[in-house]
C-alpha cells in the first residue's frame, strides 16, 4: 500500500507568520485531503485538493488563510497564513488507499502559534 | 449534517472483548461505515471498513444492523497497545461529505 510522509512533525510559530505543511505520497493519487484536529477533539476536513484545479474548501476554512497547492499527483502543501494561537493544532494530510481500506494518513504536524 | 455519537471513554483490562459503538442516525446509503484507531502524535490508522452485517479482519469485527444506524467495533482481546482513540467515519447523506465520529478514548489496564 502507498505511505504518506509530512513534515514538519512539529513547529512553534510566532503569531502573524505563516507555516508550510508538505505531504508527500510515494504513488500517484488523485485527491488528497486536509484536516485539522485540535486538541482532544475529532478531525474536521479543511478542503480537498485536486491536481491541477483549485482546492475546495469546507465551511469555515477559506483559500486567503489556508492557501493549498498541488503541483503533482504525490505531492501537496497547506500553508496557515497570518497565524494566532487559535491556530495552534494538530493538522493532517490524507489519501484514499482504495476501496476497502479507508484513507491513509500523514502522522500529523502539531503547530503551536505564540 | 449527519450526526455521530460515540462514547466518550472505555476502560478495560488485558485479554478482554471490547465494542465500541458510534451511533449515526442519518448516513448516506451508499457509504461505507470506517472505523479509525489513532495514537498521540499519531494520525488515524485504519482499521476495518463495512457496508452492513458483520466484517471480520485480523485485528477486529464491525457489525452494522439493517438500518445502518449505528455501527459497532469489536476488539477481540485487547492488549495494553490497544490504548488510543477509536472514531468512526460515516458519510453525510445532505453534503456527501465524510463526517469522523466523536472519538471513544479506550484504556486499558494490565
Amino acid at each position: 500500500s502507498a505511505v504518506i510522509s509530512q513534515k514538519p512533525s512539529r513547529d512553534i510559530c510566532q503569531r502573524g507568520t505563516s507555516l508550510t505543511i508538505q505531504c508527500q505520497v510515494d504513488s500517484q493519487v488523485t485527491m488528497m485531503f486536509w484536516y485539522r484536529q485540535q486538541p482532544g477533539q475529532s478531525l474536521t476536513l479543511i478542503a480537498t485538493a485536486n491536481q491541477g484545479s483549485e482546492a475546495t474548501y469546507e465551511s469555515g476554512f477559506v483559500i486567503d488563510k489556508f492557501p493549498i497547492s498541488r503541483p503533482n499527483l504525490t505531492f501537496s502543501t497547506l500553508t496557515v497564513s497570518n497565524m494566532s494561537p487559535e491556530d495552534s493544532s494538530i493538522y493532517l494530510c490524507s489519501f484514499l488507499q482504495g476501496s476497502g481500506y479507508g484513507y491513509t494518513f500523514g502522522s500529523g504536524t502539531r503547530l503551536t502559534v505564540v | 449534517l449527519a450526526k455521530t455519537t460515540q462514547p466518550i471513554s472505555m476502560d478495560s483490562y488485558e485479554g478482554q472483548e471490547v465494542n465500541i459503538t458510534c451511533s449515526h442516525n442519518n448516513i448516506a446509503t451508499n457509504d461505507y461505515i470506517t472505523w479509525y484507531q489513532q495514537f498521540p502524535s499519531q494520525g488515524p490508522r485504519f482499521i476495518i471498513q463495512g457496508y452492513k452485517t458483520k466484517v471480520t479482519n485480523e485485528v477486529a469485527s464491525l457489525f452494522i444492523p439493517a438500518d445502518r444506524k449505528s455501527s459497532t467495533l469489536s476488539l477481540p482481546r485487547v492488549s495494553l497497545s490497544d490504548t488510543a482513540v477509536y472514531y468512526c467515519l460515516v458519510g453525510d447523506p445532505y453534503t456527501d461529505k465524510l463526517i469522523f465520529g466523536t472519538g471513544t478514548r479506550l484504556q486499558v489496564f494490565p
